[in-house]
């Protein structure tokens, strides 16, 4: 079954470390998306790619980093510059306003 | 400001009654319109879009929306909540000077009292 594969699930990490996080997908979607979700904030854009090799920046891209190698994968790196990391981190892709998220990714900074 | 509000954070409707979320967006031209539901801790699922046409949309789950042109809205209802329904619910927009990029209201979390 096509799909949006985000991993790990839940990772912690330490204070001033750099971490990056997995998005894979077989939908052959040309745009993929990283959002970030904190509670009573929505979703916000992090970082978008329309296409292989070219990504811009969204809403709330300082601390943050991406990478559009492939068209399966876009990989989120949240910096030690992110002043508040911990948050849930949902990965999109899309084709013609037709949307799919991954299950998302639990960033825990202690 | 161009904005999705959703203006309701919690709401809590018994099992069996209707529900009514609601959603205004700010923006030049009428973009292309969402809703979505999220579990704790889950992606998000589509319930419904707007992008045309008939003003009132059928989605999944039994839950519809009206766009109202005239209000800048596009409010979620369901006319008879279930337990299951409890999520955290949100709209979303994709304004035409966005390209595709969907822009997300700050969500509306329901809870079902049985």
């Amino acid at each position: 079954d096509g799909g949006i594969t985000q991993s790990p699930k839940y990772l912690f990490r330490k204070e001033g470390q750099n971490v990056t996080l997995s998005c894979e997908q077989n939908l052959n979607h040309d745009a993929m998306y990283w959002y970030r979700q904190d509670p009573g904030q929505g979703l916000r854009l992090i970082y978008y790619s329309q296409i292989v090799n070219d990504f811009q920046k969204g809403d709330i891209a300082e601390g943050y980093s991406v990478s559009r190698e492939k068209k399966e994968s876009f990989p989120l790196t949240v910096t030690s510059a992110q002043k508040n990391p911990t948050a849930f981190y949902l990965c999109a892709s899309s084709i013609a306003y037709g949307y799919t998220f991954g299950s998302g990714t639990r960033l825990t900074v202690v | 400001a161009q904005s999705v509000t959703q203006p309701d954070i919690h709401i809590t409707v018994s099992e069996g009654a209707s529900l009514e979320l609601r959603c205004n967006y700010s923006y030049g031209a009428t973009p292309y319109l969402f809703w979505y539901v999220q579990s704790p801790g889950q992606g998000l699922q589509l319930l419904l879009k707007y992008f045309s046409g008939d003003t009132l949309v059928q989605g999944i789950k039994g839950f519809e929306a009206e766009f109202k042109r005239s209000q800048s809205s596009f409010n979620l209802r369901k006319p008879s909540v279930h337990w299951s329904d409890a999520a955290e619910y949100f709209c979303a927009v994709a304004p035409m000077e966005y390209g595709n990029k969907l822009v997300f209201g700050a969500g509306t979390i329901l809870r079902v009292k049985s």
